[in-house]
C-alpha cells in the first residue's frame, strides 16, 4: 500500500510563473490537507479538502493560491504568479475520513524554489 | 480557537539520558493529540496519539507521551535517548467541529549528543 505521494519533489519556478503541486493520497483515503513549511519553522495549515469539496480553506492566502481535489485524480495545489516569498516546502497529508481520532499520513513534500 | 504550543525551540540531551519535549494545548472541546517526527528533508512521521483512556500513551521507537488534562499538556518522553532520535518534533491537536483540521505546534528540535 503506497503512502502519500507528492510530485514533484523539487520545483523551481521564475517569478510570475505558475506552480502546480500534486498529491495522491493513500489508497482509500478521501481527505487531504495541505501545509506549508518555511525553513526552520513549523507547519502552517493551508487547506482541508474532501473529494470535490473544500472543507476548510482558512489558511489559504486570499490571492494566487487555489486547491482542488477532484473525483478522479490527485489533489492539486496551484500557485499563480509566484513570488520569492512562496519558496517553501509544501506538504500534503491524507486521512481516511473526518473521524477526529484518525491520524494523518504525510507525503515527502514538494520543495518550491522561486528564482 | 484551538492552538498548540511547544515552548522550547531546541532540547539538548546526552545519549542514554531521559528526554522530554513539551507541548501544551488550548481547545474548547475534547482534544485529540498527536506527536509527529520530521527528519531532514523528509515528511512527517506519526509517532503516537491520545484519544481517550489511559493518560500514558506508548508509540513508535520507544516514545511515550503523558496527557495531563488539568495542565493541558501532552509532553513527549523517552527513558533513554539515542543519537538517532535527533530530529524535529511536532505536537498537533484536532478538535471535532464541522471542519476538523489538524493544527501543529511550531516544532522542537531535539539534539542528542553522544
Amino acid at each position: 500500500n503506497a503512502g502519500v505521494m507528492q510530485n514533484p519533489r523539487h520545483l523551481v519556478r521564475r517569478r510570475g510563473q505558475e506552480a502546480r503541486l500534486r498529491c495522491s493520497p493513500m489508497k482509500g483515503h478521501s481527505h487531504v490537507y495541505w501545509y506549508r513549511q518555511l525553513p526552520e519553522e513549523g507547519l502552517k495549515f493551508m487547506v482541508y479538502l474532501q473529494k470535490e469539496n473544500i472543507i476548510d480553506e482558512s489558511g489559504m492566502p486570499k490571492e494566487r493560491f487555489s486547491a482542488e481535489f477532484p473525483k478522479e485524480g490527485p489533489s492539486i495545489l496551484r500557485i499563480q504568479q509566484v513570488v520569492r516569498g512562496d519558496s517553501a516546502a509544501y506538504f500534503c497529508a491524507s486521512s481516511g475520513g473526518q473521524q477526529i481520532n484518525t491520524e494523518a499520513f504525510f507525503g515527502q513534500g514538494t520543495r518550491l524554489t522561486v528564482v | 480557537a484551538q492552538s498548540v504550543a511547544q515552548p522550547e525551540d531546541q532540547v539538548n540531551v546526552a545519549e542514554g539520558n531521559p528526554l522530554t519535549v513539551k507541548c501544551t494545548y488550548s481547545v474548547s472541546g475534547n482534544p485529540y493529540l498527536f506527536w509527529y517526527v520530521q527528519y531532514p528533508n523528509r515528511g512527517l512521521q506519526f509517532l503516537l496519539k491520545y484519544i481517550t483512556g489511559d493518560n500514558l500513551v506508548k508509540g513508535s521507537y520507544g516514545f511515550e507521551a503523558e496527557f495531563n488534562k488539568s495542565q493541558t499538556s501532552f509532553h513527549l518522553k523517552k527513558p533513554s535517548a539515542l543519537v538517532s532520535d535527533s530530529a524535529l518534533y511536532f505536537c498537533a491537536v484536532r478538535v471535532y467541529s464541522s471542519a476538523s483540521k489538524i493544527i501543529f505546534g511550531s516544532g522542537t528540535r531535539l539534539s542528542i549528543r553522544p
